[in-house]
């Protein structure tokens, strides 16, 4: 079983469309949970950075972890064609961090 | 301009060739990591370095070596390549000041051994 589990997609949703990615992990000793965006031959791209249960909210970006389920997901409001891109999760322990696979996301206009 | 260069972007080779891949950051960050990814696989990290001459192992380490002598260049070492070693190779450097993360990217090393 693989520490970080992520469906690889792809995920196809019409432009405006509410986005939910998910990440499923294992080890509880996760402290840090993050999502990045990468387009294609790009490197990743920070999207958010959380470090406790609950929400956090950076405009159209709404990152969810919940601890106790060892879940995280993102959230993608009002999805625009830019938005096509792979997501990444990411959780960090003491400065390793272990990364899902991805989830190749496509918005169709 | 806040950037992570690396070099070179693309590279053929040949098994046991030694080969270096510079990493170079200018925002100062103490903290700097390489990452391969392949598909299905995601990112898997390599090496990480939390500040001048300190590094330590990653995820998959083996066949490879880092150095850490000055804050702003961080070189992946390949002694002797293999082709298990072809891979997408990303070095990236990050900050956190009391909970704000700042990560930068390098474009990516596309390497290629035969």
């Amino acid at each position: 079983q693989k520490e970080v589990e992520q469906d690889p997609g792809p995920l196809s949703v019409p432009e405006g469309a509410i986005v939910s990615l998910n990440c499923t992990y294992s080890n509880s000793a996760f402290q840090y949970f993050m999502w990045y965006r990468q387009y294609s031959r790009k490197g990743p791209e920070l999207l958010m950075y959380t470090y406790s249960s609950g929400n956090k909210e950076d405009g159209r970006f709404t990152a969810q972890v919940d601890k106790s389920s060892k879940y995280i997901s993102l959230f993608i409001r009002d999805s625009q064609p830019s938005d096509s891109a792979t997501y990444l999760c990411a959780l960090d322990s003491n400065y390793q961090l272990i990364w899902g696979a991805g989830t190749k996301l496509i918005i169709k206009p | 301009e806040a950037q992570v260069t690396q070099n070179p972007r693309y590279l053929i080779t040949v098994t046991g060739k030694k080969l270096t891949v510079t990493c170079s950051q200018n925002m100062n960050h103490e903290y700097m990591s390489w990452y391969r990814q392949d598909p299905g696989l995601g990112l898997r990290q390599i090496y990480y370095s939390m500040n001048v001459e300190v590094t330590d192992k990653g995820d998959v380490p083996e066949g490879y070596k880092v150095s850490r002598k000055e804050k702003r260049n961080f070189p992946l070492i390949l002694e002797s390549p293999s082709p298990n070693q072809t891979s997408l190779y990303f070095c990236a450097s990050r900050r956190n000041d009391l909970g704000q993360e700042t990560q930068y990217f390098g474009p990516g090393t596309r390497l290629l051994v035969l």
